[in-house]
């Protein structure tokens, strides 16, 4: 079984610009989470999306938003970059998105911004 | 609101010698509790996880942990390292009151174990 795919791997944008991120979850499962990975902030929670909706949220401006596909593909995009959004961005999958399941991660995307 | 302290940000070792990651939590709800490894240029992976029952659970790899509910706490240990356990570990708790908390994590800070020859 294929594990969770992120693309692209590396991202280089500038301040002001936008920015698409892209998650493939392991076949079967159908919620997707992401997670902003900083040095300084460590792993934090962005939001969750089951079934094309999202049902939960973390402590993120608007800028940040994200989407899931019938076919529980999922995207996140971060508009109006600031300096501060450079980060390993991952995304990770469970079949339910209970919070005693196991989550499975991608590799993540490692977003510079200039 | 649920927290997560890594007392230690990196711990060095020699290889085969025993090793603890300590791990504390502090949460309004009771909680599940994982132990998650990231090696470089990779996502993290689960290591253990404790739901309930006994409070000592245990990796296929050598790792357990102990869950005291006393000292809110979840310390990682292994009795011999390898060099291969070289690694960021992090601890993360998530919410098992029955919330919407779907997919959420509260991870530490990380513990980078670095072990040596």
């Amino acid at each position: 079984k294929a594990g969770v795919t992120q693309t692209p791997r590396y991202l280089i944008k500038t301040r002001g610009q936008q920015v698409t991120l892209s998650c493939s979850p392991i076949s079967g499962h159908r919620s997707v989470s992401w997670y902003q990975q900083t040095p300084g902030q460590g792993l934090q929670f962005l939001f969750e999306y089951f079934s094309e909706t999202q049902r939960n949220k973390g402590n993120f401006p608007g800028r940040f938003s994200g989407r899931q596909f019938s076919n529980s593909r999922s995207e996140m995009n971060v508009s109006t970059l600031e300096l501060g959004d450079s980060a390993l961005y991952l995304c990770a999958s469970s079949y339910y998105g209970t919070t005693r399941e196991k989550l499975f991660f991608g590799s993540g995307t490692q977003l510079s911004v200039l | 609101a649920q927290s997560v302290t890594q007392l230690d940000s990196q711990v060095p070792v020699f290889e085969e010698a025993p090793v603890e990651l300590r791990c504390n939590y502090s949460s309004s709800v009771s909680v599940y509790l994982f132990w998650y490894v990231q090696y470089p240029n990779q996502g993290l992976q689960l290591l253990l996880k404790y739901l309930s029952g006994s409070t000592l659970v245990e990796s296929i790899n050598g790792f357990e942990a102990e869950f005291n509910k006393s000292q809110t706490s979840f310390h990682l240990r292994k009795p011999s390292v390898h060099i291969s356990d070289t690694a960021e570990y992090f601890c993360a708790v998530s919410d098992n009151a029955g919330g919407t908390s779907y997919g959420k994590l509260t991870f530490g800070q990380g513990t980078i174990l670095t072990v040596h020859p």
